[in-house]
């Protein structure tokens, strides 16, 4: 059974750093990509960023461009993102989730972990 | 950049009705990278649709999704309780490379 367990999450001040782990178990790790998918209380989703089987291909959305950093170590079977600088407005359940590289969705997630960057 | 407009917002159904959810791109899309997801409270995101009419693995055939161009479109048959939620169309843009989500329509029981 494919897992996805995400942790990290907290409470953090403005300006201040936080590094999220999915940890991933029932399937090759290493034979998918990885996608970080943001949802802020109440609203929809946003995609965050993404990373390619070997780590050679990272995107990011524009918004995080800069603060955020997508790795991963297929050894540990594990997605990491550092996220510096917060804002407020990154507030959010942040989700790991799979990527089918052929059509491009998300066909595994993990069930998040809360982020709340408050003072 | 492309924008999805979902509509409507909310669709007041009961069940065993039809539903019928819009996905509209502000450009053409490809087919290929256009997605549909189910999300219910306090859960994760659901594959339900990839290619824009391809049935994710475990997935009823109530679910259906066609379209192409600008307009796409998430058919569900015959409401079952278990499909009240809200419903993503997502798209992958490769210049530049990016995913976009649309608002989502939320389904509630009538």
């Amino acid at each position: 059974e494919v897992q996805l367990v995400e942790s990290g999450g907290g409470l953090v001040q403005p300006g201040g750093s936080l590094r999220l782990s999915c940890a991933a178990s029932g399937f090759t790790f290493r034979s998918y990509s990885m996608s970080w998918v943001r949802q802020a209380p109440g609203k929809g989703l946003e995609w965050v960023s993404y990373i390619f089987r070997s780590s050679t291909t990272i995107y990011y959305a524009d918004s995080v461009k800069g603060r955020f950093t997508i790795s991963r170590d297929n050894a540990k079977n594990s997605l990491y993102l550092q996220m510096n600088s917060l804002r407020a407005e990154d507030t959010a359940v942040y989700y790991c989730a799979t990527v089918e590289d052929k059509v491009a969705a998300n066909d595994y997630w993990g069930q998040g972990t809360l982020v709340t960057v408050s003072s | 950049e492309i924008v999805l407009t979902q509509s409507p917002g909310t669709l007041s159904l009961s069940p065993g009705e039809r539903a019928t959810l819009s996905c509209r791109a502000s450009q053409s899309i490809s087919y290929f990278y256009l997605a549909w997801y189910q999300q219910k409270p306090g859960q994760a995101p659901r594959l339900l649709i990839y290619g824009a009419s391809s049935r994710a693995t475990g997935i009823p055939d109530r679910f259906s999704g066609s379209g192409s161009g600008t307009d796409f479109t998430l058919t569900i048959s015959r409401l079952e309780p278990e499909d009240f939620a809200v419903y993503y169309c997502q798209h992958y843009g490769t210049s530049p490379p990016r995913w976009t989500f649309g608002q989502g329509t939320k389904v509630e029981i009538k």
